[in-house]
């Protein structure tokens, strides 16, 4: 089975700090991708990679920035947090292919309180 | 520009009744569509998807989902719900960026589905 792990379930950070969200997925997938989830807003993308070192913006990348120096590393990084961006953070990950899946498969969740 | 719609916040259903859960679609070109679960504190998990082919579609857990291309509709059904089946359900739509050559998927608001004893 795919797993894909996030570094924490539960944080709280103060306005101001540099957040980072890390996320591990051991099935060599070539894709990666970070969302928030808001109720009533469903899932939104902020980044993805779709190999190492590249990166592409998604539909809310303001306030955010991403890393991803290993294939099976994917890092979220929030550099001045602000209390809008206390939100549930998903990470997924899937596989490419010449006819793709489009699957996606994800992390629990990092739970995440700006104050 | 792709997107789905989710048009109900929130389904109540009785323990051993059939369930649905709505998901309408927009797209231009082929339609791929996926369903997802996602439990109380826990991360998303793949019910089912319609790439090609049959217009009724099964997947995990009992769950069927009936693609309808006049009604630009793919429905979440299941005949018998049952109570663990409560949680957050989300339709999505794979969208292919021209510009940046990649695929991604677009996901509705979520469908929150109540199955009570």
């Amino acid at each position: 089975d795919v797993k894909v792990t996030q570094s924490s379930r539960y944080l709280v950070k103060r306005t101001g700090e540099k957040v980072f969200l890390e996320c591990v997925q051991d099935m060599d997938h070539e894709n990666m991708f970070w969302y928030r989830q808001d109720p009533g807003l469903g899932l939104r993308l902020i980044y993805f990679s779709y190999d190492v070192k590249m990166k592409e913006k998604g539909d809310i990348p303001e306030g955010y920035s991403v890393s991803r120096e290993k294939k099976e590393r994917f890092s979220l990084i929030l550099e001045s947090a602000s209390t809008n961006q206390t939100s549930m953070y998903l990470c997924a990950s899937s596989p490419e292919g010449q006819y793709p899946n489009y699957e996606q498969y994800f992390g629990p969740g990092t739970r995440l309180t700006v104050t | 520009a792709q997107s789905v719609a989710q048009p109900e916040d929130q389904v109540n259903v009785a323990e051993g009744n059939p369930l649905t859960v709505k998901c309408t679609y927009s797209v231009s070109g082929n339609p791929y569509l996926f369903w997802y679960v996602q439990y109380p504190n826990r991360g998303l998990q793949f019910l089912l998807k319609y790439i090609t082919g049959d217009n009724l579609v099964k997947g995990s857990y009992g769950f069927e989902a009936e693609f309808n291309k006049s009604q630009t509709s793919f429905h979440l059904k299941k005949p018998s719900a049952l109570v663990s089946d409560s949680a957050l359900y989300f339709c999505a739509v794979r969208d292919w960026v021209i510009s940046g050559g990649y695929n991604k998927l677009i996901f509705g608001a979520g469908t929150r589905l109540a199955v009570h004893p």
